[in-house]
């Protein structure tokens, strides 16, 4: 399977603990997004890379957040002290290198990670 | 203002027919895009199809159409023939500019196909 893949898919914790999650985005894309979704509500913009270079930040990305994209591949997402509100599905997603315009500039999604903060 | 408004939170459609799901987009930009994803209760989000600001037919893939009204700003979601496999959540979402591509989205429709 060549998708966008990430791990855990699941993740309990305690409040207080650090959590990071892993994104592996499909080989070819260069543009790697993070996206966190509450129940019930569309997904909310978290950051964006193109390569290594983390571009765009969200003000919903407190300095509890951290995101790297270390060589431009793989991503990861941590969460320190971690909070009950932070409990929600993260989202990633790639897009292919290159001119993007138009339909070349759609996301791809893996199937998320799941956090739940006790 | 929202930017995106998908005024349906849920609908129930019989199987086999044609379903509409509604999503209007506010934008000043002149260059955007707009996206329909569907995301079944496992959680991943699979894109279904796209329409660009500059484009002059309304999208198609396969079962899905995009009704594109541009001076409503309105871009509905058709799915022809419904099946009971579509039921799952559905998002209308938006890039605007030709910036950095981040998606803004809307609330999503969940949408039953009864058999």
């Amino acid at each position: 399977d060549t998708g966008v893949s990430q791990d855990p898919r699941h993740k309990i914790t305690k409040r207080g603990q650090n959590v990071t999650f892993r994104c592996d985005p499909i080989s070819e894309h260069n543009r790697l997004y993070w996206y966190r979704q509450t129940l019930g509500q569309g997904p909310e913009f978290l950051t964006y890379f193109q390569n290594e270079a983390q571009l765009e930040k969200s003000r919903l990305l407190s300095d509890r957040f951290s995101a790297e994209r270390p060589k431009g591949s793989f991503s990861t997402l941590e969460i320190q002290r971690t909070e009950q509100g932070d409990s929600a599905m993260y989202l990633c997603a790639s897009i292919p290198r290159g001119l993007t315009s138009g339909r070349t500039d759609t996301q791809y999604f893996g199937p998320g990670t799941r956090l739940t903060v006790l | 203002a929202q930017k995106i408004t998908q005024t349906q939170p849920g609908m129930f459609v019989q199987e086999k027919e044609a379903v509409t799901l509604d999503c209007t987009y506010d934008t000043s930009d002149q260059s955007y895009g707009l996206f329909w994803y569907k995301q079944p209760s496992s959680g991943e989000m699979i894109f279904l199809i796209y329409q660009g600001s500059y484009d002059e037919q309304n999208a198609t893939e396969g079962r899905y159409s995009l009704n594109f009204q541009k001076a409503r700003k309105s871009a509905n979601l058709v799915i022809s023939a419904s099946q009971l496999g579509d039921s799952a959540m559905y998002f209308c979402a938006m890039r605007e500019g030709d910036s950095n591509y981040q998606l803004i989205w809307g609330a999503g429709t969940k949408l039953i196909i009864k058999p």
